[in-house]
């Protein structure tokens, strides 16, 4: 079954903690986004990779990192500097100027 | 950096009437102009998208138009259905290299 697979769904975290949200897609694309969705604010891009071992910063990309070492995985962390990491959190590939996105990883600090 | 700006934020119609939800973009250089529509719960899915060399383009229930001279783009959907109540996306982007903004999106519901 291809896709966008994202894990975990649900994640709590203590303050201070950094957490990693894992992000794998089967479909071979080689373009790759994270997107924070928030209550009235959208979709906003933290970091996108259009190609393995590079990314770049999104618009909103202080206190969160990325890696991008295998074309199917683009794993994002949220550390203990991003000041508010409460929110929805999507992956998605693109092809042909489509995104396919992941079901989401809803990430609440404690 | 690209600009969008969606409204309403909110709109509510009666099944059967049509809806309309306008975008407003920054960057004259964008060129493609993608709808996404997201159910409560579910990921975001595309339903139409339109380049920058033609005004409009249909798909069944759904149109997009685009003037690309005022630089706004518009969904409209016909006959709407209860299915149809979703938040509603629009996007830009200039290249295909380029990073896909965003509208900050449109709850839609279509009562009975």
């Amino acid at each position: 079954d291809g896709g966008i697979t994202q894990s975990p769904k649900y994640l709590f975290r203590k303050e201070g903690q950094n957490v990693t949200l894992s992000c794998e897609q089967n479909l071979n694309h080689d373009a790759m986004y994270w997107y924070r969705q928030d209550p009235g604010q959208g979709l906003r891009l933290i970091y996108y990779s259009q190609i393995v071992n590079d990314f770049q910063k999104g618009d909103i990309a202080e206190g969160y990192s990325v890696s991008r070492e295998k074309k199917e995985s683009f794993p994002l962390t949220v550390t203990s500097a991003q000041k508010n990491p409460t929110a929805f959190y999507l992956c998605a590939s693109q092809y042909t100027g489509e995104l396919f996105f992941g079901e989401g990883s809803r990430l609440t600090v404690l | 950096g690209e600009n969008v700006e969606q409204h309403p934020s909110t709109l509510s119609v009666q099944e059967g009437d049509s809806a309309v939800i306008k975008c407003t973009y920054s960057d004259s250089a964008s060129n493609y102009f993608p709808w996404y529509k997201q159910e409560l719960g579910k990921r975001p899915q595309l339903i139409i998208d339109i380049r920058s060399n033609v005004g409009e383009k249909k798909d069944q229930r759904i149109a997009v138009t685009l003037n690309k001279t005022a630089k706004h783009f518009s969904l409209h959907i016909t006959e709407t259905q209860p299915e149809d109540s979703a938040v509603y996306f629009c996007a830009a982007r200039a290249g295909t290299a380029s990073k896909l903004t965003f509208g900050t999106g449109t709850r839609l519901q279509v009562t009975l």
